[in-house]
């Protein structure tokens, strides 16, 4: 199956400090989706960007298929962005997310 | 729209036992996913429906493993004779279809099996 691969897998922010995380996937896909799951377990979803760049607030993600990958920035980090961010990929047919392992992000005041 | 709901939201068991989750998908959504979460993974696929039709289940799911999407609206998973390998946070999500394909998650069901 497909290969989805986050860097890095854990980061720790001063608060105000801007971040990229990474996600590489190994084949062509028609969905890519960030979340954000919080400490209750619930996966927000952030973005939906299977190409191009999208931006809500202080979040923004950039996609660039052809290459196969994808990168999340956060900007001023404040505490709340604390938690675990997991890249989602599917494949053209596929009818399923494969996830990568995460990035366990912790933002100190 | 209320989103994706899911019911228990815990669920302690005893190993052997049988135990069922429900998940209500977002209304209009054709399409309804379940995975399964461990600790410090990702989700993993288990099983998808378009309506009412199962049409696709992972490896994952053994023959104690059952899903049913009667209707094609809420679905239920059922595990028989629990083992503690399925201690995991069980996640439901739904998409439009269409080629709407973004999958809104529920809160999930997290069981333990003792």
């Amino acid at each position: 199956g497909i290969q989805v691969e986050q860097s890095p897998p854990d980061l720790i922010l001063q608060e105000g400090a801007n971040s990229t995380l990474r996600c590489n996937f190994s084949d062509s896909v028609n969905n890519l989706q960030w979340f954000h799951q919080n400490p209750w377990g619930q996966l927000i979803n952030l973005f939906y960007i299977p190409s191009g760049t999208k931006q809500n607030g202080r979040l923004s993600a950039t996609t660039v298929a052809t290459e196969r990958y994808s990168l999340l920035y956060i900007s001023s980090s404040q505490t709340t962005d604390s938690g675990v961010y997991f890249c989602a990929v599917e494949r053209p047919g596929n009818n399923r997310l494969a996830f990568g392992k995460g990035n366990q992000v912790v933002v100190i005041p | 729209d209320t989103g994706v709901s899911q019911d228990p939201r815990h669920k302690i068991t005893k190993r052997g036992q049988n135990v069922t989750f429900r998940c209500d998908p977002i209304s209009e959504h054709n399409r309804l996913y379940w995975y399964r979460q461990t600790l410090g993974q990702g989700p993993e696929f288990l099983t998808y429906f378009q309506n009412e039709a199962q049409l696709e289940k992972s490896r994952l799911l053994s023959d104690r493993f059952s899903a049913e999407r009667p209707k094609g609206s809420f679905s239920t998973l059922e595990i028989q004779r629990t083992e503690q390998g399925d201690s995991a946070m069980y996640l439901c999500a739904s998409s439009l279809g269409h080629l709407q394909e973004t999958q809104y998650f529920g809160p999930g069901t997290r069981l333990l099996v003792l």
